[in-house]
């Protein structure tokens, strides 16, 4: 079974300021996702990356794909309240076909 | 509105009474998944589907069951629930993109379900 940490588990901050979320595996994933879970809802997608040392960039949102795709990070510029949730990452694994292995979560509060 | 729908959303039940949570998808989907989220634990899935009539089971499926009998629909069944079961579940669907390097998964809203 294919594993993904993420780190931190739990981060609050304030408004404007800027964070980091990592997810790392000894793995090598053929892609890697990262989603948004709002409470009462179920996740939603923010990106998909697929190939290594990869960067995509949502708004405040850049996301990278490790070069070895083993890990990757979301950080998060100038956060804003609206940004809080719990974020996601999911590895799909090179022989793992649609299945995805997903890492437990960070809680992200942004406080006014 | 393209959506993964799921009934019900709310299920408190008794130990051992069987009970079915349905999921619909209206996207054409070929693959559909079911997972149960628990804190400290994050997403586990449960039991999987590529098409119609092949089903998989994923890292946590003693206890359920399910059927893919239309491509629409991928009930979760359980047959005799325990209260370890009580937990939040997600139906998702999702489709090939990107050529073969990802597949775009859709959520559905979740149905929390309690076992007493």
């Amino acid at each position: 079974t294919q594993l993904l940490e993420q780190s931190p588990q739990f981060l609050s901050i304030q408004e404007g300021e800027n964070l980091t979320v990592y997810c790392n595996s000894s793995s090598v994933f053929s892609s890697l996702q990262w989603y948004r879970q709002e409470p009462g809802e179920g996740p939603v997608l923010l990106v998909t990356v697929v190939t290594g040392g990869e960067v995509k960039k949502l708004k405040r949102l850049t996301f990278q794909f490790g070069d070895a795709r083993k890990d990757s990070s979301l950080h998060i510029t100038a956060a804003q309240p609206g940004d809080t949730g719990l974020y996601l990452c999911a590895g799909r694994g090179e022989t793992s076909g649609s299945r995805l292995t997903f890492g437990e979560g960070t809680q992200l509060t942004v406080n006014p | 509105e393209a959506q993964v729908t799921q009934n019900p959303r709310y299920l408190i039940t008794v130990t051992g009474k069987k009970l079915t949570v349905t999921c619909s998808q209206n996207m054409n989907h070929e693959y559909m998944s079911w997972y149960r989220q628990d804190p400290g634990l994050g997403l586990r899935q449960i039991y999987y589907s590529m098409n119609v009539e092949v089903t998989d089971k994923g890292d946590v499926p003693e206890g359920y069951k399910v059927s893919r009998k239309e491509k629409r629909n991928f009930p979760l069944i359980l047959e005799s629930p325990s209260p370890n079961q009580t937990s939040l579940y997600f139906c998702a669907s999702s489709f090939r993109s990107g050529g073969a390097q990802s597949y775009e998964q859709y959520f559905g809203p979740g149905t929390r379900l309690t076992v007493t």
